[in-house]
């Protein structure tokens, strides 16, 4: 069974850090380009970062770039994504994605509250 | 970054009727346009790929059209549980974006 289980997420005081994970079994992870994407409360998607099969092509939102980081361990089938100087407006449930000519496999999601 | 409007906002309809969703994008994406439905408390699940591909599993019902800037999707016949939120995408070029969705409702 094709599956994608996020963890790592919580509550996060402004400034601070946290490393989300995403296990991912069923499938060939190296073949395939991954996302990670958010979802505010109340609001809509948006794609926050991508990494390709092997990790040498990596791309970012502009309202992440230079605080996030995405990575990914082919030999673990694990996706990483490493958020540092957190915002408020990072608050949202953040969801691993696979992609294959569209968001094929999503993750359950793991909630992500910036707050003081 | 490519933009995408949805119309409407909100769709008000009874079981059993058609509905039809707009998404309009800033600049032409070809057909490199995604649906999805999401339900409360729920994952967002694709629907449509590729502007008119059904994925895995999506009901005959539910079917895609469009190319360039205008993309519409279809449900033929309301279910109970197609009550939801839908969401277009384009994946053209990056930042990938979504509209806004098209909740749509029961009458």
């Amino acid at each position: 069974e094709v599956q994608l289980v996020e963890s790592g997420g919580g509550l996060v005081q402004p400034g601070g850090s946290l490393r989300l994970s995403c296990a991912v079994s069923g499938f060939t992870f190296s073949s395939y380009w991954m996302h990670w994407v958010r979802q505010a409360p109340g609001k809509g998607l948006v794609c926050v970062s991508r990494i390709n099969g092997d990790g040498s092509n990596i791309d970012y939102a502009d309202s992440v770039k230079g605080r996030f980081t995405i990575s990914r361990d082919n030999a673990k089938n694990t996706l990483y994504l490493q958020m540092n100087s957190l915002r408020a407006e990072d608050t949202a449930v953040y969801y691993c994605v696979r992609e294959w000519r569209a968001f094929d496999i999503w993750g359950q999601g793991t909630m992500v509250s910036v707050s003081s | 970054e490519i933009v995408l409007t949805q119309s409407p906002a909100t769709l008000s309809l009874s079981q059993g009727e058609r509905a039809t969703l707009s998404c309009r994008t800033s600049q032409s994406i070809s057909r490199y346009l995604n649906w999805y439905q999401q339900t409360p408390g729920q994952t967002p699940r694709l629907l449509i790929y590729g502007a008119s591909d059904r994925a895995t599993d999506t009901p005959v019902r539910f079917s895609g059209s469009g190319s360039g800037t205008d993309f519409t999707l279809t449900i033929s016949s309301l279910e109970p549980e197609d009550f939801a939120v839908y969401y277009c995408q384009q994946r053209f070029i990056w930042p990938y974006t979504f509209g806004q969705g098209t909740k749509v409702e029961i009458k």
